[in-house]
């Protein structure tokens, strides 16, 4: 099915370690986003790339780093995770008929 | 910048029983509103927008919301609640190079 694929779907790290957050998009969109979502907090927009070769700072953008490998994927690092990195992560894209988000990857901290 | 108010964490109302769930934006310029929703453990699932055109904007579900311009609101309803509408909904506007700016969210339950 076209969609929005994020790797893993759960992960839990040890503080300082790092890892790569993973996504891709079969839709053909030019613009693709990385939010974090927190309790009471909504989704905050942490980078995204309005297209292949850009990307740009959203909201909380400390503390990570992205990649627009190409059109199709763009990844979100953590180079030395912190237990306020604690969060449920979306990937979502954009088109001409709207967005669609993946389902999401849980990343604990401890 | 653009920004979202959902100024009720829950909304609380009996099935069969019509909903509301508030929402209030700012945005310079015309507004690109978007209402979804989220089930426990889920992804975002898109329920309705409003570009351009008529003020009430039909969507998935059975869902609505009214576009207010001068109250700057756009308010998600439906006639007639379910139990399985049980979930949390997020407002949103659309802003620069089409990033989506969400507000906090609101717990919808319907009581059986």
């Amino acid at each position: 099915n076209a969609g929005v694929t994020q790797t893993p779907k759960f992960q839990v790290l040890k503080t300082g370690q790092s890892m790569t957050l993973q996504c891709a998009q079969d839709m053909n969109h030019n613009s693709m986003y990385w939010y974090r979502q927190d309790p009471g907090m909504g989704l905050r927009l942490i980078y995204y790339s309005a297209s292949e070769g850009t990307t740009d700072k959203g909201e909380v953008p400390n503390g990570y780093n992205v990649s627009r490998l190409n059109k199709r994927e763009f990844s979100l690092r953590l180079e030395s995770a912190a237990p306020s990195q604690t969060s449920v992560y979306f990937c979502a894209s954009s088109g001409a008929y709207g967005y669609t988000f993946g389902s999401g990857t849980r990343l604990t901290v401890v | 910048a653009q920004s979202v108010a959902q100024p009720e964490d829950q909304v609380n109302v009996a099935e069969g029983n019509p909903l509301t769930v508030k929402c209030t934006y700012s945005v310079s310029g015309n507004p690109y509103l978007f209402w979804y929703v989220q089930y426990p453990n889920r992804g975002l699932q898109f329920l309705l927008k409003y570009i351009t055109g008529d003020n009430l904007v039909k969507g998935s579900y059975g869902f609505e919301a009214e576009f207010n311009k001068s109250q700057t609101s756009f308010h998600l309803k439906k006639p007639s609640a379910l139990v399985s509408d049980s979930a949390l909904y997020f407002c949103a506007v659309r802003g620069l190079y089409s990033t989506l700016t969400f507000g906090k969210g609101t717990m919808l339950l319907v009581s059986p």
